[in-house]
């Protein structure tokens, strides 16, 4: 799998958007890249995932560049049950070893 | 759906005894993962199964870890002889297809005195 780089925190004030970034400048063409969150003492929690196309859920939207080489993960308001780990990975769907590096650890500010 | 139902929630054991831990995927998930997480080295993924069968154990630590599969709503991770190095949260995960997201249990907090 491609590997990612993510920065290793980040602050956020209650309320605003959250915007984590994540580079990943080797990925291949069939590749995914996907996000997960862990919030302390709880197991990983799935949160989006996309090839190409920018994709939006309930709980975020994730905006990939053109180029593919990196993406962004954005809470739009977030809140302090926000506070997580969060972990961008890439990987070919055919390929089921997903490994997770050491992710962005956010903080929400009241 | 209850999720991934991961049992003990705790284990606390003595150094050389026998740990078995448990799972159960979400049912018609086909694809099961075992995860072991420490504060050294994070989230590493131990072994994964397509449809009951072993695909990649290379991330097996060593022979006294072992995991079966024997149907698709169980699968146990084993380790004989535990040593206080194994001490860690292990985590179970399943997912139906491929490039859907993985469903993560609450995990198995392991402490090997």
């Amino acid at each position: 799998d491609a590997k990612t780089t993510q920065p290793p925190s980040m602050d956020c004030a209650e309320g605003r958007a959250a915007n984590l970034p994540c580079n990943h400048s080797t990925i291949s063409g069939n590749e995914y890249v996907y996000w997960y969150r862990q919030i302390h003492s709880q197991g990983p929690q799935y949160i989006i995932h996309g090839l190409k196309n920018n994709e939006t859920n309930e709980m975020a939207s994730l905006i990939i560049t053109e180029d593919r080489k990196s993406s962004t993960l954005i809470l739009p308001h977030a809140t302090l049950r926000d506070t997580a780990v969060y972990y961008c990975i890439v990987r070919a769907s055919n390929n089921n070893d997903m490994r997770f590096g050491a992710g962005t650890r956010l903080t929400v500010k009241p | 759906d209850a999720g991934v139902i991961q049992s003990p929630r705790h284990e606390v054991t003595e150094m050389g005894q026998e740990v078995t831990l448990r799972c159960k995927p979400i049912s018609g998930h086909n694809s099961l993962f075992w995860y072991r997480q420490t504060m050294m080295r994070g989230l590493e993924l131990l072994i994964y199964f397509n449809n009951n069968v072993p695909i990649d154990d290379s991330g097996m630590p060593e022979d006294r870890f072992s995991a079966k599969m024997p149907n698709a709503s169980f699968s146990t991770l084993k380790i004989q002889p535990s040593e206080p190095r194994d001490s860690a949260v292990y985590f179970c995960a399943s997912t139906q297809r491929g490039f859907d997201g993985y469903t993560f249990g609450s995990g198995t907090r392991l402490t090997v005195v």
